[in-house]
């Protein structure tokens, strides 16, 4: 999607290894999001941010830390991963607008396989 | 958040309307009703969203109840692109309170 993108498309690790994903956004939204999706349970929340360093954990926050340092990047970093975490993550920017009413933009995901 | 129904699925023609449900009895005073979509191998699109009155957009219109029980999301003319899981969403106006994503409806739109 034009504004956001996430860095690797796809990724295989072994298992106990760190890996670090990368949501990147151009539109200067305030607000990002690290969502997993599996199947049998739609989309759950990772972790998200609400300003640089702002930021708080989510539905499923556990083995999962994430860090943002400036606007435009968010990173999701599995610290040892676990063949559990195989899943699609998808990141999602959102801002304030006219009368308060926002709307996300989700990237296009990351494949992560855990083997 | 406050939950919301929806079918697990749904099948429609080619070139037919289709209507949405959700059911969202528990909605309170400032929940906004969201829609969003998932194309197959793509993330969450927005579609469309409404606080009281019916909206309409250029991907589609959202009617919702009189007393907010419930609303339905209205595609005019289904298109073979179409195909996707909708997600009917409440979302709080204050603050940035996460969306929470259900299983939401998969349509099926048959040639």
């Amino acid at each position: 999607d034009a504004g956001i993108t996430q860095s690797p498309r796809h990724k295989v690790t072994e298992t106990g290894t760190p890996v670090t994903l990368r949501c990147h956004q151009t539109e200067n939204h305030r607000y990002m999001y690290w969502y997993r999706q599996d199947p049998g349970h739609g989309l759950r929340l990772i972790h998200y941010s609400y300003g640089v360093k702002d930021t708080d954990k989510g539905e499923v926050s556990d083995g999962y830390s994430v860090s943002r340092s400036k606007t435009e990047d968010f990173l999701l970093t599995l610290e040892s991963a676990t063949s559990s975490q195989t899943s699609v993550y998808f990141c999602a920017i959102s801002d304030i607008r006219d009368r308060g009413l926002y709307g996300y933009t989700f990237g296009s995901g990351t494949r992560l396989t855990v083997v | 958040d406050a939950k919301t129904t929806q079918p697990n699925s749904m099948e429609s023609n080619e070139e037919e309307p289709v209507h949405l449900p959700c059911n969202h009895s528990t909605i309170s005073g400032t929940d906004y009703i969201h829609w969003y979509r998932q194309l197959p191998s793509q993330g969450p699109e927005y579609v469309i969203h409404g606080l009281t009155s019916n909206v309409n957009n250029r991907m589609a219109s959202l009617a919702i109840a009189e007393d907010r029980k419930s609303s339905t999301l209205i595609l005019h003319r289904a298109t073979l692109r179409d195909a996707a899981v909708y997600y009917c969403i409440l979302r709080v106006n204050s603050g940035n309170t996460p969306l929470v994503f259900g299983k939401g409806t998969r349509l099926s739109v048959i040639a």
